[in-house]
């Protein structure tokens, strides 16, 4: 069975701290690695998208990895701030139909605290 | 920002009424999407559209029903709402082309809170 694994599921950090996020997936054929910032009561946004053969991709503050090998990813804030506060969703896509279909994560919910 | 909107953000209603969740995007992209989202639970794909007058059933069995008249709009209904239908339903759009790599991004609207009581 095709699955993502977040962690952790909760994440509390001072404001200015670094933090990293963790992403493991069984999904194969692998197609690519999304992650996505979710703010409550928002959709998700697109931060970043790697495909096999990248192995990190910054946005900002945001930077993740990937190691296709070991099927993980993690995604590091740097320097977090009060907006940074939200769920961070990773999304995997496999190359098994036209429709490309996506497995989600339950997401890390992080809260900043100034 | 993308350009996907739903209507309404929140919905209080009673059990056995009638709904329309509506979905428009004005990006032009023929793929569009329905995903149900629980709290703390990952999403979960209910319906998909390549286009016009193509609708298919997603991955999670739902009792809702979508259709695709115009490329832009991707309303989805519940003929008769019940507590367990309660959720955040989440609209998405997509372009037909992919990126490098396979898939191509998808574009989420802001969500529908539902609340069935």
């Amino acid at each position: 069975k095709n699955q993502v694994e977040q962690s952790p599921q909760s994440l509390i950090i001072l404001e200015g701290k670094n933090c990293t996020l963790q992403c493991n997936y069984t999904v194969s054929p692998f197609s690519n690695l999304r992650w996505y910032k979710q703010d409550t009561g928002r959709g998700p946004v697109s931060l970043t998208i790697m495909t096999f053969s990248e192995n990190t991709k910054s946005n900002g503050r945001y930077t993740a990895t990937l190691d296709a090998d070991t099927k993980q990813s993690s995604l590091h804030i740097t320097a977090s701030q009060l907006s940074d506060s939200a769920s961070y969703i990773c999304v995997v896509s496999d190359r098994g139909s036209t429709l490309g279909r996506l497995y989600f994560g339950r997401g890390t919910q992080l809260t900043v605290w100034p | 920002e993308a350009d996907i909107y739903q209507t309404p953000r929140y919905l209080v209603i009673g059990t056995g009424k009638k709904i329309t969740l509506e979905c428009s995007q004005t990006m032009g992209h023929d793929k569009m999407y329905w995903y149900q989202q629980d709290p703390g639970m990952e999403l979960h794909l209910i319906h998909y559209s390549y286009g016009v007058n193509s609708t298919e059933k997603g991955d999670l069995s739902s009792e809702s029903t979508v259709s695709r008249i115009r490329t832009e709009h991707f309303p989805l209904t519940l003929e008769s709402a019940r507590p367990s239908h309660t959720s955040q339903y989440l609209c998405a759009s997509s372009e037909s082309r992919p990126v490098a790599g396979g898939t191509d991004t998808q574009y989420f609207g802001p969500g529908t809170r539902l609340t069935v009581l």
